[in-house]
């Protein structure tokens, strides 16, 4: 069964920290891997990812995907409070896109 | 352009009862999902489908059905409502099948 782990599950940082949240996966015939933040509502894209080792870079956050040891990594740089929410991992295989339990991400002014 | 619209926003049921929770997404998307997400978890695939007249199971599919008689309508029907569903249910659509996922605003269902 295709399944995807976040960690940690939860985390709280102080403003202008720097942030790493985890992603591992075991799926059958890997196609892509997504990342999501979620706010109050519905999950809002911020990442896919299908080759190693090639780093996806918008503003302050950044991820980057190794295939070999199947997980990925979500950096957030100088955080700010607008970052805090739950950040969702979730990986294409053979089924549909499979998602992780998510990281809840609070940033402390 | 509205995206992806679901109905109703909010709804309490009975246990018992049933209800079908509406999705519509004018992106002419082919592909359509329903999740729903339990408290502190992640989402869980309840059923998808690839295009019109297409659906199939997903991860959590027991207690309910969809249909999908045309692209833009994907509705998700709860028979016989039971506490277990109680959740936030999100439709999805994407254009391509490994691609970015759109998501509804969430419809929160409650069952007591």
């Amino acid at each position: 069964e295709d399944k995807v782990v976040q960690s940690p599950l939860s985390l709280v940082v102080h403003e202008g920290d720097t942030v790493t949240l985890n992603c591992s996966y075991e799926v059958t015939n890997f196609r892509s891997l997504l990342w999501y933040k979620q706010e109050k509502k519905a999950p809002t894209f911020l990442f896919m990812l299908t080759s190693s080792g090639i780093e996806k870079k918008s503003g302050r956050l950044s991820s980057i995907l190794d295939k070999k040891e199947l997980f990925s990594i979500l950096n957030i740089t100088a955080t700010q409070t607008g970052d805090s929410a739950v950040y969702l991992c979730a990986v294409q295989g053979a089924q549909k896109l499979v998602f992780g339990q998510g990281t809840r991400l609070t940033i402390n002014p | 352009n509205a995206g992806v619209t679901q109905t109703p926003k909010f709804r309490i049921l009975k246990i018992g009862q049933s209800m079908t929770l509406q999705c519509a997404q004018d992106m002419n998307h082919n592909y359509m999902y329903w999740y729903r997400q339990d408290p502190g978890m992640g989402l869980k695939l309840i059923y998808y489908s690839v295009g019109a007249g297409i659906t199939d199971k997903g991860e959590v599919p027991n207690g309910y059905n969809v249909s999908r008689s045309t692209t833009e309508d994907f509705p998700l029907r709860l028979e016989l409502a039971a506490p277990s569903q109680t959740s936030v249910y999100f439709c999805a659509s994407s254009y391509e099948e490994t691609g970015e996922l759109f998501f509804g605003e969430g419809s929160r269902l409650t069952v007591l």
